[in-house]
């Protein structure tokens, strides 16, 4: 299986602080993304990284993704109540069928 | 901003019915996927299809589940005989690229509201 498994499997913190996320995946990839889930809704991307980069930015964003390790990690910098959401990463595999295939989430509370 | 939009919104069904979600996808998408979340569970993956044809299917998506794309731009999920462990959430998602190959454009999903199920 190549799900990523995201931990902690929940985080707490107080709005201004920063929130950080892991996933770990199994398999080569070709790319890992993020991506946000606000209660019973569908999920929405945040952002991507592709296996040759190591680092990526978008607003308060930032992802890194370290191969050799099988590992990426979503940084969420001055929370905000509103970042309240569980966060998931997903990975797609380089043969077989098209599938991604999604971590077991993050779920964060940001207190305002 | 394009959207996959999915109907019901909610269905109610007794177990042993068939139960058929439909999704409108983004129209220059290429790429279809069915996924499922269990209340407060993880997203887990039913099917692909690519080139009307059924690309990868997860062990849930047994001969009770089929999919199809009758028109061109409807993507249904058909379960032909609920069972109780059928409730769920299922997301419809489509892509414009398959993610595959170094010159692919990136795999990005866009996900519709979900179709909740529940089966009594």
């Amino acid at each position: 299986s190549q799900q990523g498994e995201e931990d902690p499997q929940a985080l707490s913190i107080q709005e201004g602080e920063n929130a950080t996320m892991n996933c770990s995946y199994k398999t080569s990839i070709n790319n890992l993304q993020w991506y946000r889930q606000n209660s019973g809704r569908g999920l929405v991307h945040l952002i991507l990284i592709r296996s040759n980069e190591r680092e990526k930015h978008s607003g308060r964003l930032r992802v890194t993704l370290d191969t050799s390790k099988k590992s990426s990690s979503l940084l969420i910098t001055a929370s905000r109540a509103a970042d309240t959401a569980s966060y998931f990463c997903a990975t797609a595999g380089n043969t077989g069928g098209f599938k991604t295939i999604f971590g077991a989430g993050t779920r964060l509370f940001v207190k305002a | 901003e394009p959207e996959v939009t999915q109907t019901p919104s909610h269905q109610v069904t007794q177990m042993g019915q068939e139960v058929i979600l439909r999704c409108v996808p983004i129209s220059n998408h290429l790429y279809f996927y069915w996924y499922r979340q269990i209340l407060g569970q993880k997203v887990e993956f039913l099917v692909s299809f690519y080139n009307n044809e059924i690309s990868e299917k997860s062990e849930i998506f047994d001969d009770q589940f089929s999919v199809e794309r009758p028109d061109g731009s409807n993507f249904t999920l058909k379960i032909r005989s609920t069972k109780l462990e059928d409730s769920a959430m299922y997301f419809c998602a489509s892509s414009e690229f398959s993610g595959r190959g170094e010159i692919s454009g990136a795999n990005v999903l866009t996900f519709g509201a979900g179709s909740r199920l529940t089966v009594l």
